[in-house]
């Protein structure tokens, strides 16, 4: 069965420094996402991608934060310098259809410990 | 304000017992969907009902929807020890795009 996966599956970095998550999409998908879920809380909308731009984000994704799809079946977040309360589980999903038509499936997450 | 809110925040039951978790929300919906997080892990999809169906099963799994009273509820009928883990509803709001708002959660332990 297809699957959204999602590398490395745990990233320690120092605080400033910049990462990149990444994310491989269901191969006949769409739509693409990035959620986090800060530890004890609830899983929050990051940004969503189609047709090789954003087509929403939220307010937690302010201009440290970009998405990028280098190729045909990559799906990238960036971090440019992280802060500590960037610590959290990033899920990337990505669905058939828009979201109002279409569920989403999501990564198994990486987690990103800011030192 | 939350959009999606589950309740209980915590359930507890013996294995064989039905579970159910309710979701509430305040604006109106183009769909809701239910997901399952076992502990550090990720979200697996469990089902959709769009806001113009009332009821819909998959499995042991029975969600209902009350566009009226903004509400659904996910019945989980014969738990199973591996049911433990914590589910959310994820709302997707009408006339908006593709944004999910996901709800606190209920946290279901089934005990052997």
């Amino acid at each position: 069965e297809p699957e959204v996966t999602q590398t490395p599956s745990h990233q320690v970095t120092q605080m400033g420094q910049e990462v990149i998550l990444r994310c491989v999409p269901i191969s006949n998908h769409l739509y693409f996402y990035w959620y986090r879920q800060i530890l004890g809380q609830k899983v929050e909308f990051l940004v969503s991608f189609y047709n090789n731009e954003i087509s929403e984000k939220s307010e937690i994704f302010d201009d440290q934060f970009s998405v990028e799809r280098p190729d045909g079946s990559n799906f990238t977040l960036k971090i440019r310098s992280t802060k500590l309360e960037d610590s959290a589980m990033y899920f990337c999903a990505s669905s058939e259809l828009a979201s109002g038509v279409g569920e989403q499936f999501f990564g198994p997450g990486t987690r990103l410990t800011v030192l | 304000s939350q959009q999606g809110e589950e309740d209980p925040q915590a359930l507890s039951i013996q294995e064989g017992e039905n579970a159910t978790m309710n979701c509430s929300y305040k604006t109106s919906i183009n769909n809701l969907q239910w997901y399952r997080q076992n502990s550090g892990r990720g979200l697996v999809h469990l089902i959709l009902i769009r806001s113009n169906e009332r009821e819909k099963h998959s499995g042991r799994l029975r969600v209902t929807l009350d566009t009226s009273k903004k509400s659904s509820s996910l019945l989980i009928t014969a738990s199973r020890a591996a049911d433990t883990a914590s589910y959310f509803c994820a709302t997707v709001l009408e006339n908006t795009g593709n944004q999910f708002y996901f709800g606190t959660g209920t946290s279901l332990t089934v005990i052997p």
